[in-house]
């Protein structure tokens, strides 16, 4: 079974603090994307990576995939109240498959 | 150009009762798959429909049944409602062979009692 394990959970902060999310795990996915999901909505996809060690960018948020395919991480640089939301991460098995396995995600509050 | 449409919005059910969601992906998009999001977990891959069959499977038990339509729409039926079937039944779309991602629903909120 293929879990991905997000931390922190929760995170409250002020405008214009930086944060990074991770999100582990012991398998290794063909592709990891990032979402953003706000209260009564469907997640919104933010990203997807699939080469290990790559980096994308998407003005303020930085996202890598690790060199084995297995983490991934979120920087968000000065943090604004409308980033305000859960960050959920979700991995793509390898073979081909499209099924996705998520976090739990990370709630973030951003104060002003 | 219209994103994934789910219907109904919400949905208050009775436990034991039976109840049919609806799923329109977006345009161009061929495969529909089906989450379940309990309150404060991420999504859980329920099962994903490709040319009208199911093509995978997560871990739900065989009251958890659905379809797709020639038009690529798809349906989630549940049966004999659980109070832990209450949740945020969530469909997402994309295109097989296409880049990666999946365009999400805004759901379909189900309360059992």
């Amino acid at each position: 079974t293929q879990l991905l394990e997000q931390s922190p959970q929760f995170l409250s902060i002020q405008e214009g603090e930086n944060l990074t999310v991770y999100c582990n795990s012991s398998s290794v996915f063909s592709s990891l994307q990032w979402y953003r999901q706000e209260p009564g909505e469907g997640p919104v996809l933010l990203v997807t990576v699939v080469t290990g060690g790559e980096v994308k960018k998407l003005k303020r948020l930085t996202f890598q995939f690790g060199d084995a395919r297995k983490d991934s991480s979120l920087h968000i640089t000065a943090a604004q109240p409308g980033d305000t939301g859960l960050y959920l991460c979700a991995g793509a098995a390898t073979g081909g498959s499209e099924k996705l396995v998520f976090g739990k995600g990370m709630k973030l509050t951003v104060n002003p | 150009d219209a994103g994934v449409t789910q219907s109904p919005t919400h949905l208050i059910k009775t436990r034991g009762q039976q109840v049919t969601l609806r799923c329109s992906p977006k345009s161009g998009h061929d495969t529909v798959s089906w989450y379940q999001q309990a309150l404060g977990q991420g999504p859980q891959f329920i099962f994903q429909y490709y040319e009208e069959e199911e093509r995978q499977r997560g871990n739900f038990p065989d009251r958890f049944s659905g379809h797709q339509f020639p038009n690529y729409s798809s349906e989630l039926n549940v049966n004999a409602l659980l109070l832990g079937d209450s949740a945020l039944y969530l469909c997402a779309s994309t295109r097989r062979g296409g880049s990666y991602g999946y365009t999400f629903g805004s759901g379909t909120r189900l309360t059992v009692v």
